[in-house]
């Protein structure tokens, strides 16, 4: 299966900052990639697909780059209910879809 | 508007099974596939497989084959997943979603039931 590796597991920002989490495929997933952010108790939330286009409906603050084995999650500036846990998938070995070990974004 | 509602909490002792229904509506129930997603207390989130309601051909990750079986009732748009010989670690939070497209965009998982809480505990 192919492995996913998100940097950093965790971290702090303030509201207005600009984050980045990444994301590491073990071999080329091309732009096959998506990015949910969970909150505790709620489903996960579709953010970013094929690696970089943004869903209908998501801020655009969020933003996806990468291809590859390589990718990031960029958000401009940090809202509150931005605070959450983020987690990269791969859908290029299909039907053995993975995700990533998530990033939490806490409040400093 | 596309909703799924999934049924409730569910508390099984150890070697048992579970049934977890995920019932659609706002859309063409056949036309979209059904994955279930779970996540366990502290972890992250785990593929367990999908079903297309369309054939009911099935796809599950090696990890849960033999254990899980997914189906589907197109009469009432439901789909189900049961998960066999329950142990404590399968204690989690399963969700369902539906894939927009199972070739083109295979993990986009664009609408999510709510969760339920399956506990195995003795």
């Amino acid at each position: 299966d192919i492995q996913m590796t998100q940097s950093p597991s965790s971290l702090s920002a303030s509201v207005g900052d600009k984050v980045t989490i990444t994301c590491q495929a073990s071999h080329d997933i091309t732009n096959q990639l998506s990015w949910y952010q969970h909150k505790p108790g709620k489903a996960p939330n579709l953010l970013i697909y094929d690696a970089s286009r943004l869903e209908t409906g998501i801020p655009s603050r969020f933003s996806g780059s990468g291809s590859g084995t390589d990718f990031t999650l960029t958000i401009s500036s940090l809202q509150p209910e931005d605070f959450a846990t983020y987690y990269c998938q791969q859908y290029d070995d299909v039907p053995r879809l993975t995700f990533g070990g998530g990033t939490k974004v806490e409040i400093k | 508007q596309v909703l799924l509602v999934q049924s409730g909490v569910e508390v099984r002792k150890p070697g048992a099974s579970v049934r977890v229904s995920c019932k659609s509506s706002g859309y063409n129930f056949i036309t979209y596939s059904i994955t279930w997603v779970r996540q366990a207390p502290g972890q992250g989130l785990e593929w367990m497989g999908w079903i297309s309601p369309y054939n009911g051909n099935t796809d599950y990750p090696q990890k849960f084959q033999g254990r899980v079986t997914m189906t589907t009732d197109t009469s009432t748009s439901t789909a189900y997943m049961e998960l066999r010989s329950l142990k404590s670690d399968d204690t989690a939070v399963y969700y369902c979603a539906r894939v927009r497209d199972v070739v083109l965009a295979a993990g986009v998982f664009d609408f999510w039931g709510q969760g339920t809480l399956v506990t195995v505990s003795s």
